[in-house]
Formats: C-alpha cells, structure tokens, sequence
C-alpha cells in the first residue's frame, strides 16, 4: 500500500535556525497537509495545500511558516527562525480527494527539537 | 472555530472488556468524524471513520455511533486486546474545510492481561 513518506525522521536545530522539513506524498494524491503534535498533546492542523496554493491554514500557520510543492513530487514545510515552542512531531498528510470521501493518512514524522 | 472534547483521557479495562471513549464537537456543521489509533512514538493511525448521513458504523470489534442531535459520537471496542493499548483521537472536520481536522485531546487506553 503506498505511503506518505517523511524526511529526516529527527532534527535538531538552534533557536532562530530555519529547518525545512520534507514530504513526498503518494503520486497520485492532489492535496497535501501538514499538522503537528507537541509532545504529549493532541494533532493540531497547520496548513491544506491544493493547486500550488495555500487552501487552509491555522493561527499556528504565521509568518514564519511557509509550504512549498518545488516539483511533482515533494512537499516541504519551512520554518524561518525557529522558536523553543516550534518543538513537535510534524506530520505530513496528502488525500486524492478533500472531505470524507478520501480519508486522511498520515507520514511517520518528523520530529523536530529546537534548542 | 470547532472545538472536540473528549472523555476519558485515560481508560483501563481488563482484557476482554469493552473499552467506550466518548467525544462532543461544537460546530454543527462537522459532517466526518474519524477515529484514529497512535501507538507511542508512532504516527496516528485511521482505525474507522463516520460521516453524518449514517448514525453508526462496525468494523470486526470496533463500532462508532453518532448523534447529530446531541452532536456527540463515541467509538466502541469490544473483546479488547492488550495490542488494543495506545492512545485514541477522536476528530472532527466539515467536507468544505479542506480536510481541517479538529482533534480531540485523546484517550489513553490500557489493556491489562
């Protein structure tokens, strides 16, 4: 069964260092998300992504945040300046379709400590 | 925004026993309601969805049941196993919000032999 498939499974980073985290969605798949989890704490929705633009986002999803489809087969979530709080598991998502009709499945993460 | 609830945050039942963990949403316009299972240290894991048009669902030992009205739903074990222990989101989202799951804080379920 194909998978969504994250890199690296662990990074560290200092506090301000811009980390970019990576994703290659399942081929066929049209929309792509990520969400992260804090440890300890519950899912939290960042950002859908559909057609090289932003469909959705979080309060989380400020400034310093941004998505990108740099060709047709990764997805990348960057971080600017890392901040202590930016310490979570982040988890990439893609779906065929949006809604129930295509449930969400979810990459393994990518943990990210931000020191 | 939606906002889940869910109830309890950790549960203990004997191998054997059925395992209820229950979930409210806020927003009457969340039409799917997933489950999802996440083992320590690993990503959550889909184990059974519902939308609004159907009032329960079974899948082999897990079953969930909605109530619109109420605007709660609950997922259901029986015959729990000890590979049953993890810990358990409930989720909420609306078809239009681009697939914006709303979770809920979870629930950790200890099976004891």
């Amino acid at each position: 069964e194909p998978e969504v498939t994250q890199t690296p499974s662990h990074q560290v980073t200092q506090m301000g260092q811009e980390v970019i985290l990576r994703c290659v969605p399942i081929s066929n798949h049209l929309y792509f998300y990520w969400y992260r989890q804090i440890l300890g704490q519950k899912v939290e929705f960042l950002v859908s992504f559909y057609n090289n633009e932003i469909s959705e986002k979080s309060e989380i999803f400020d400034d310093q945040f941004s998505v990108e489809r740099p060709d047709g087969s990764n997805f990348t979530l960057k971080i600017r300046s890392t901040k202590l709080e930016d310490s979570a598991m982040y988890f990439c998502a893609s779906t065929l379709v949006t809604g129930g009709f295509s449930p969400l499945h979810f990459g393994n993460g990518t943990r990210l400590t931000v020191t | 925004g939606e906002n889940v609830e869910q109830h309890p945050s950790t549960l203990s039942v004997q191998e054997g026993d059925s395992a209820v963990i229950k979930c409210t949403y806020s927003d009457s316009a969340s039409n799917y309601f997933p489950w999802y299972k996440q083992e320590l240290g690993k990503r959550p894991q889909l184990i059974i969805d519902i939308r609004s048009n159907v009032g329960e669902k079974k899948d082999q030992r897990i079953a969930v049941t909605l109530n619109k009205t109420a605007k709660h739903f609950s997922l259901h074990i029986t015959e729990t196993q000890p590979e049953d222990s993890a810990v358990y989101f409930c989720a909420a989202s609306r078809d239009n919000a681009g697939n914006m799951l709303t979770f809920g804080g979870g629930t950790r379920l200890m099976v004891k032999p």
